[in-house]
C-alpha cells in the first residue's frame, strides 16, 4: 500500500468556522508533511512532523494548527481562516530516517474554499 | 539560499515530438533532486529522483533526467510525448535540516497538441 489518503476532497467554510483536514498513511512512514498550494503556484511547505513531533513550522499563522496523534495520522485544524487561505492542501509522508533524504508520497489534496 | 528555477512557464509540443523541461538549482551542498508531475486538481506524482551515482536517471512513463553539476541543472526529457503527458511539472531540491524539507520550482505547464 503506497497510498496517502486525504479527507475531505473538498471543503467550503466560513471565516468563523472550525474545521479539520485529515491525512492517513499505512506505509509505516514516520515523517509527515503539510503543504499549501495556491492556483498556478508550486506547493509551499507548512509543517513537518518527524516521529510524531513537530520538527519544522514554516512560520505558519496560528489559525492553522497541526496535530499528529499517531504515526499514521496527521490532522490540520482550521479556525478563523481568511479568504486568502483558499488553496489546495497537500499531505505527504516519507520514511523518516534521520539524516536521510527521502522520497515523499503525496496525497490527492483537499481543495479548501473560505468564504 | 536554496532555490530552484524553471525558466519556462509553459511549453507546447506536438504529440510524438521530443520534450525537454529545464531546471536549474542553487544549493551549497550535494543536491537531492526530484521531478514531480501534477494533473489539474490532483496531488503530485514522483517521476524520478537523483540522490547520487549515475547522472542519467530513468523514471516512470518513459521520462529521464540528467544531472549536470557543472551547469547546476537537472533537465527532464522524454523522446516522444503522448497527449496524456499534458500536466504541470515541478522540479524540486531537498535537504535535511532536522526535518526533511523540499523546495519546489515554479512549475512548467506542458501542453500537447495533436
Amino acid at each position: 500500500d503506497t497510498e496517502v489518503t486525504q479527507t475531505p476532497k473538498h471543503l467550503v467554510m466560513g471565516m468563523t468556522n472550525k474545521k479539520s483536514l485529515k491525512c492517513e498513511q499505512h506505509m509505516g512512514h514516520r515523517a509527515m508533511y503539510w503543504y499549501k498550494q495556491k492556483a498556478k503556484k508550486p506547493p509551499e511547505l507548512m509543517f513537518v512532523y518527524s516521529y510524531e513531533k513537530l520538527s519544522i513550522n514554516e512560520s505558519v499563522p496560528s489559525r492553522f494548527s497541526p496535530e499528529c496523534p499517531n504515526s499514521s495520522l496527521l490532522n490540520l485544524h482550521l479556525h478563523a481562516l481568511q479568504p486568502e487561505d483558499s488553496a489546495l492542501y497537500l499531505c505527504a509522508s516519507s520514511q523518516g530516517r534521520a539524516g536521510g533524504v527521502e522520497t515523499q508520497y503525496f496525497g490527492p489534496g483537499t481543495r479548501l474554499l473560505v468564504l | 539560499a536554496q532555490s530552484v528555477t524553471q525558466p519556462d512557464i509553459h511549453i507546447t509540443v506536438s504529440e510524438g515530438a521530443s520534450l525537454e523541461l529545464r531546471c536549474n538549482y542553487s544549493y551549497g551542498a550535494t543536491p537531492y533532486l526530484f521531478w514531480y508531475v501534477q494533473s489539474p486538481g490532483q496531488g503530485l506524482q514522483l517521476l524520478l529522483k537523483y540522490f547520487s551515482g549515475d547522472t542519467l536517471v530513468q523514471g516512470i512513463k518513459g521520462f529521464e533526467a540528467e544531472f549536470k553539476r557543472s551547469q547546476s541543472s537537472f533537465n527532464l526529457r522524454k523522446p516522444s510525448v503522448h497527449w496524456s503527458d499534458a500536466a504541470e511539472y515541478f522540479c524540486a531540491v531537498a535537504m535535511n535540516t532536522g526535518g526533511f524539507k523540499t523546495i519546489f520550482g515554479a512549475g512548467t505547464r506542458l501542453f500537447v497538441k495533436a
